[in-house]
């Protein structure tokens, strides 16, 4: 079993769709987490961090859930420019451990 | 740009040939990542330093040598490649948090490998 699991994708949703992309990691002794988004060619770079309160960025939203050991990221009223892959990133002993990432597509 | 500088971002090389990456942060973290990207994998860790010694070298074969002179400077020395080492290679720098380990890494733009 991988150690961070995400469905590939890709979701291809209209501009204003909620889209919601779940990641499961198999370490339930896991310290941290976070999204990060990689655009086309280009590094990745932090979204957010996910915390066990759940937490909000504008559109976006993370949820944790440790019973479950699974992550979210909702997001609301896609815009184009939300389009790339979105990563999830689990900190086991000191390490981070990165999922395939799940590709988002929004279409006009 | 991230404060983390890659150089070169392309290279294309044969497999006899020995070439280097550099990769240099001004961020003033105090640890500093090697990490792999190839199509459709997660990205895969490499190597890692803290405070210039090496803490992690995850059964990387030996034609892959890294070097951190120090905390603002990384190289990864390549030679006698094989064509699937061709991939993305991404160098990092982050804080480094004692025994909790890594902490948020900020990425370089990469350096894209094409092994012939």
């Amino acid at each position: 079993r991988k150690e961070v699991e995400q469905d590939p994708g890709p979701f291809n949703v209209p501009e204003g769709a909620t889209v919601a992309f779940n990641c499961t990691y198999s370490n339930s002794a896991s310290q941290s987490f976070f999204w990060y988004r990689q655009d086309c060619r280009k590094e990745p770079k932090l979204l957010m961090s996910v915390y066990s309160s759940g937490n909000e960025d504008g559109r976006f939203t993370a949820q944790l859930n440790r019973a479950s050991q699974y992550i979210s990221l909702l997001i609301r009223d896609s815009k184009l420019s939300d389009s790339a892959t979105y990563l999830c990133v689990v900190r086991n002993t000191g390490k981070l451990i990165f999922g395939q990432g799940t590709t988002l597509q929004v279409k006009p | 740009e991230t404060g983390v500088t890659q150089t070169p971002r392309h290279l294309v090389m044969g497999m006899t040939n020995k070439k280097s990456l550099k990769c240099e942060q001004h961020l003033g973290h105090n640890a500093m990542y090697w990490y792999k990207q190839s199509a459709k994998k997660p990205l895969e860790l490499m190597f890692v330093y803290s405070l210039e010694e090496r803490v992690e070298n995850n059964s990387v074969p030996s034609r892959f040598s890294p070097e951190c002179p120090n905390s603002s400077h990384l190289f990864l020395h390549l030679h006698t490649l094989q064509p699937e080492d061709s991939a993305l290679y991404l160098c990092a720098s982050s804080q480094w948090q004692g025994t909790s380990g890594a902490n948020v890494l900020t990425f370089g733009a990469g350096s894209r490998l094409t092994v012939l």
